[in-house]
């Protein structure tokens, strides 16, 4: 299966900071990776889809970029209510596969 | 409104079975890829299973294939997971997701609020 691997474990920012999260397959996912947001109690919120697609509804400060093994979450200026999980997930082959998360927390 | 609603998760034996319902609303649902992930208490995300728009194709975790069957019932508007010999390690909140893209495999654009399976003697 595909191991997909997000770093760091947790990144510490404060609000109105840019924030770069990333993740890395072990095998190239061409376009097919995904980007979800979870808080706590809360059921996952899709951002980003197949790489740089930004989902339904989701602001302009997210951003997605790359291709093959390595992608990147861009968040530009972050707002209080973007401290949270944050899990990619590649869909190219069966069995689907989601990193470990990233926690994004205020400084 | 495009809702989902899971229900039938409660407290079940190892070794017992368990039938986990998901109600669509608000989307053609049989245009749609569905999924079930769930959720270990404090760990990530984890894929169970996919079924495909038709029902034609079945996809499965390597943890809970040959246990867990998933099914669709599109004059329902329903997705069903029919989880047999449960283990310690299925206990978790269970999702159901929509695909995003109709026919496409993709990612999971709407979730529900999930139902908790918890496996315990």
């Amino acid at each position: 299966e595909i191991v997909v691997t997000q770093s760091p474990a947790t990144l510490s920012l404060s609000p109105g900071e840019r924030a770069t999260l990333s993740c890395r397959a072990s095998q190239s996912v061409t376009k097919y990776l995904a980007w979800y947001q979870q808080k706590p109690g809360q059921a996952p919120r899709l951002l980003i889809y197949d790489a740089s697609n930004r989902a339904t509804g989701i602001p302009a400060r997210f951003s997605g970029s790359g291709s093959g093994t390595d992608f990147t979450l861009t968040i530009s200026s972050l707002e209080p209510e973007d401290f949270a999980i944050y899990y990619c997930h590649q869909r190219i082959e069966w069995p689907y596969t989601f990193g470990q998360g990233t926690k994004l927390e205020i400084k | 409104e495009v809702q989902l609603v899971e229900s039938g998760g409660g407290l079940v034996q190892p070794g017992g079975s368990l039938r986990l319902s998901c109600a669509a609303s608000g989307f053609t649902f049989s245009r749609y890829w569905m999924a079930w992930v769930r959720q270990a208490p404090r760990r990530g995300l984890e894929w169970v299973a996919s079924i495909k728009h038709d029902g034609t194709e079945k996809n499965y975790g390597d943890s809970v294939k040959h246990r867990f069957t998933i099914s669709r019932d599109s004059a329902q508007n329903s997705l069903y997971l029919q989880m047999d010999s449960l283990r310690v390690e299925d206990t978790a909140v269970y999702y159901c997701a929509k695909v995003v893209v109709p026919a496409d495999t993709g990612a999971f654009d709407i979730w529900g609020q999930g139902t908790m399976v918890a496996v315990s003697s």
